[in-house]
């Protein structure tokens, strides 16, 4: 079974920095592009980044580009996203994704960030 | 404002067809797979056809995908009230080198 289980959400103040995690199990980690994708409170989904099997590639939304980054460990199995520079609008539940067959094929619970103005 | 565009609600009666369209352009539908989401409010999203029109196992198949060119639809055929979600739309843009969603559906089941 498939397993994404994200941590490190919480409140933080503008300008502030936070570094999300997400533990992934039941699959070939190593094999698998992996996301971020976030969700405003009460409103859509917004794809916010993604990394390549090796890291080599990362690709991020552009209101997030020089204040994000997302790095994985393949022994670890695990998936990060350091967020700096934090503002009001950047806070969401944080989705970690699997990305399989161009799609998020698996999601994990999400963790809660709210930054305060 | 949301590269993709799908309209805000939807609704349908019990055993009805429903369908929700997705609108895009040459640069993200028009080059790219779609991908459709669901997501009950309060829970993460699943993923309930991928490649425009691939069900992931356990997903019933009354839900079908299809697309063309810069469109694609989503079908629900014989709505259940199990089925009152949000629905979403997704595509890589190969413009902006990143993943575009649409701004989601909300179905009611009356």
């Amino acid at each position: 079974e498939v397993r994404l289980v994200e941590s490190g959400g919480g409140l933080v103040q503008s300008g502030g920095s936070l570094r999300l995690s997400c533990a992934a199990s039941g699959f070939t980690y190593s094999n698998s592009w992996m996301s971020w994708v976030r969700q405003a409170p009460g409103k859509g989904l917004e794809w916010v980044a993604s990394i390549k099997q090796d890291g080599g590639e990362k690709y991020y939304v552009d209101s997030v580009k020089g204040r994000f980054t997302i790095a994985r460990d393949n022994v670890k199995k695990s998936l990060s996203l350091q967020m700096n520079s934090l503002r009001a609008d950047d806070t969401a539940v944080y989705y970690c994704a699997r990305v399989w067959s161009g799609s998020f094929y698996h999601w994990g619970q999400g963790t809660l960030v709210t930054v305060s103005s | 404002q949301f590269v993709l565009t799908q309209p805000p609600s939807a609704s349908g009666t019990p055993g009805q067809r429903v369908t929700i369209s997705c609108s895009g352009s040459s640069s993200n539908i028009g080059s790219n797979t779609v991908n459709w989401y669901q997501q009950v409010p309060g829970t993460a999203p699943k993923v309930l056809i991928y490649s425009d029109n691939k069900r992931p196992s356990g997903v019933p198949d009354r839900f079908s995908g299809s697309k063309s060119a810069t469109s694609a639809s989503l079908a629900i055929s014989g709505v259940q009230s199990e089925d009152e979600a949000d629905y979403y739309c997704a595509a890589w843009d190969d413009s902006l080198k990143g993943v575009v969603f649409g701004g989601g559906t909300k179905l009611s089941v009356l």
